[in-house]
């Protein structure tokens, strides 16, 4: 089945613990992208990635980093959690416009 | 900077009839336009995309238009079922926001009633 998956899906954890939420696509998809959802806000683009090793900044990069060494994964990294990166967070990975998003990752940073 | 409005009152609508939203954008010159379905507690789901030179799309019940000149698109659910009822995102992509970034707008209940 063709899918984007996240790990954790919910994730508690505290002030200035790193952390690092898994993101992989079995879609041979070239972009991926992070999101995160917030009420009143809605969908923010955190980073994307074009292809292997390429990756850029989206709307609210700080706090956050990314990497892709591989196609098929794209985690997302807290070096230092703060409470205000306590959101929704979503993966998507996309071909011809066309974003598939994962199931979400609901993190709590207190 | 970018803003993207969608109506943030849920819009509720009678089994049949149709379903319009709206999304308004101001500072910007998309590429393309898409329209994204969210269930509770789930992902995006992708529903439509529209080009900046196309004035309409169909598929099945769903028909959206894009009007680059009111910087405005209208997304239609016609023959509304209860199975219509979600979250509604527009999301523009590309043109003087960069290629490969997506900004989305907050989105827009439709709860259909039977």
């Amino acid at each position: 089945e063709a899918q984007v998956t996240q790990n954790p899906r919910y994730l508690i954890t505290v002030t200035g613990k790193k952390l690092t939420v898994t993101c992989s696509q079995n879609m041979n998809h070239e972009y991926m992208s992070w999101y995160r959802q917030d009420p009143g806000l809605g969908l923010r683009q955190i980073y994307y990635s074009m292809n292997v090793e390429v990756t850029d900044k989206g709307d609210v990069p700080e706090g956050y980093k990314v990497s892709r060494k591989e196609k098929r994964n794209f985690p997302l990294i807290l070096e230092s959690p703060s409470p205000n990166q306590t959101s929704l967070y979503f993966c998507a990975s996309a071909t011809n416009n066309e974003q598939f998003f994962g199931p979400g990752t609901r993190l709590t940073v207190l | 900077s970018q803003k993207i409005e969608q109506n943030s009152e849920a819009l509720n609508i009678q089994e049949g009839k149709t379903a319009t939203l709206t999304c308004n954008y101001t500072n910007y010159s998309p590429a393309y336009l898409q329209w994204y379905r969210q269930d509770p507690g789930r992902g995006p789901v992708f529903l439509l995309l529209i080009r900046e030179n196309e004035k309409e799309k169909r598929k099945e019940r769903l028909k959206v238009t894009f009007d680059t000149t009111l910087k405005q698109s209208l997304f239609h659910i016609t023959a509304s079922q209860p199975a219509d009822s979600a979250t509604y995102l527009c999301a523009l992509e590309g043109g003087s926001y960069g290629n490969n970034r997506l900004a989305f707008g907050k989105g827009n209940q439709v709860v259909v009633i039977p």
